[in-house]
């Protein structure tokens, strides 16, 4: 079984502080994802990296980095947090498949309150 | 807007009975995905169906495509209290290799 582990399930942070997400997957997936998930609004990708140190924007970048040194890990940036980045976010993997899109592998999500 | 949104936002129902969840979307798409997510968990991936797909079963599910309508919806029949969660629809369209647009979800509560 596919296995997609995020580094913390629950994180509090300070405002302005710059905060790290941390993904790991096991399966040598080729895509990786970060979404946020807030009620009404669903989720929202990120970003999404189809390789090692590729990436690509997704519908919400803004005010986040990634960066993917490894295939098999695929980490989130907060360069300087805000109250509005209070969310749950979640990471997934992927096999590339080309145009005809894989299911997704998700982690069990870290909620992130930034005070 | 988003690209797939789901329909009815909430179902409630008895164990036992079937459950059916729609999802629309606007453009034209590769497949679509019908995930599930259980109460602080991530989502699981239930079934996929192909554009040139009209119908999918897997266990309990019942999935069907209509390209024409640009809609898809998951039947869940002979409910079981563990059913609650929410269901996503996910749709990966022809132009964007490898990325899915998820809906809102709609949060099913099945009652022992």
């Amino acid at each position: 079984d596919v296995k997609v582990t995020q580094s913390s399930r629950y994180l509090v942070k300070r405002t302005g502080e710059k905060v790290f997400l941390e993904c790991v997957q096991d399966m040598d997936h080729e895509n990786m994802f970060w979404y946020r998930q807030d009620p009404g609004l669903g989720l929202r990708l990120i970003y999404f990296s189809y390789d090692v140190k590729m990436k690509e924007k997704g519908d919400i970048p803004e005010g986040y980095s990634v960066s993917r040194e490894k295939k098999e890990r695929f980490s989130l940036i907060l360069e300087s947090a805000s109250t509005n980045q209070t969310s749950m976010y979640l990471c997934a993997s992927s096999l590339r498949g080309g145009y005809s899109n894989q299911p997704q592998h998700f982690g069990d999500g870290t909620r992130l309150s930034i005070l | 807007s988003q690209q797939g949104e789901e329909d009815p936002q909430a179902l409630s129902i008895q164990e036992g009975e079937n459950a059916t969840m729609n999802c629309s979307y606007k453009t034209s798409i590769n497949n679509l995905q019908w995930y599930r997510q259980n109460s602080g968990r991530g989502l699981v991936h239930l079934i996929l169906i192909r554009s040139n797909e009209r119908e999918k079963h897997s266990g309990r599910l019942r999935v069907t495509l209509d390209t024409s309508k640009k809609s898809s919806s998951l039947l869940i029949t002979a409910s079981r209290a563990a059913d609650t969660a929410s269901y996503f629809c996910a749709t990966a369209l022809n132009t964007n290799a490898g990325k899915s647009t998820f809906g809102d979800g709609t949060t099913l509560t099945v009652k022992p």
